[in-house]
């Protein structure tokens, strides 16, 4: 079975400093793993997706990940936030040898952007 | 293009009664797959809908079922509503293999009571 750790359920940062959302995945088989972002009221937005090519992605709104295999690891990062950053941010893990295409979500992290 | 489109927005219901909700996918997509999110929490795994068949289903009780229609649109219903209910339900459409983009919308807020 697959999950997804998310550490810290909230991160806060000033605005123009960097942004690090952790995500740690377990799976048996190499994953496709996925960031989206998710708006108040709002459903959720891919930023980016990693499926076994670069293992740097970039991804919408200056956002990027890194894969690292040895750390099961696909930590997000903004290298200077904004407040419209301000949001909550899943990781998610699809396995890629499944059948269909379905998620597994962590629980979430609410980012806080301070002026 | 219009992207996926739910309907209704917000709905409030009773304890044991039943809800349906409905999903139009992006087009072109012809998979859609059905989410719950808890307040606070990530989305959950219903069950996902191909070739108007339920293909996976996630540890959902038979209280939740769901439809797929010939042009790809699905349907979320629930029998006997539980207080625990109460979540934003999020449609989710893409093509059927695993890494494609899931493109989801903006959800139905359900309030149980």
């Amino acid at each position: 079975a697959q999950s997804v750790t998310q550490l810290g359920s909230h991160v806060s940062v000033s605005e123009g400093a960097l942004v690090l959302l952790r995500c740690n995945y377990s799976s048996s088989v190499p994953p496709y793993l996925f960031w989206y972002v998710q708006y108040p009221n709002q459903g959720l937005q891919l930023l980016l997706k990693y499926t076994s090519a670069a293992t740097l992605v970039k991804g919408i709104n200056g956002f990027e990940a890194e894969f690292k295999k040895s750390e099961t690891s696909f930590h997000l990062t903004k290298p200077s936030a904004h407040m419209s950053d301000a949001a909550e941010y899943f990781c998610a893990v699809s396995d890629l040898k499944a059948a269909g295409n379905k998620l597994t979500f962590g629980g979430g992290t609410r980012v806080l952007v301070k002026p | 293009d219009a992207g996926v489109t739910q309907s209704p927005t917000h709905l409030i219901k009773t304890r044991g009664q039943q809800v349906t909700l409905r999903c139009s996918p992006k087009s072109g997509h012809d998979t859609v797959s059905w989410y719950q999110q808890a307040l606070g929490q990530g989305p959950q795994f219903i069950f996902q809908y191909y070739e108007e068949e339920e293909r996976q289903r996630g540890n959902f009780p038979d209280r939740f079922s769901g439809h797929q229609f010939p042009n790809y649109s699905s349907e979320l219903n629930v029998n006997a509503l539980l207080l625990g209910d109460s979540a934003l339900y999020l449609c989710a459409s893409s093509l059927p293999d695993s890494g494609n983009t899931i493109y989801f919308g903006e959800g139905s807020w359900l309030t149980v009571v």
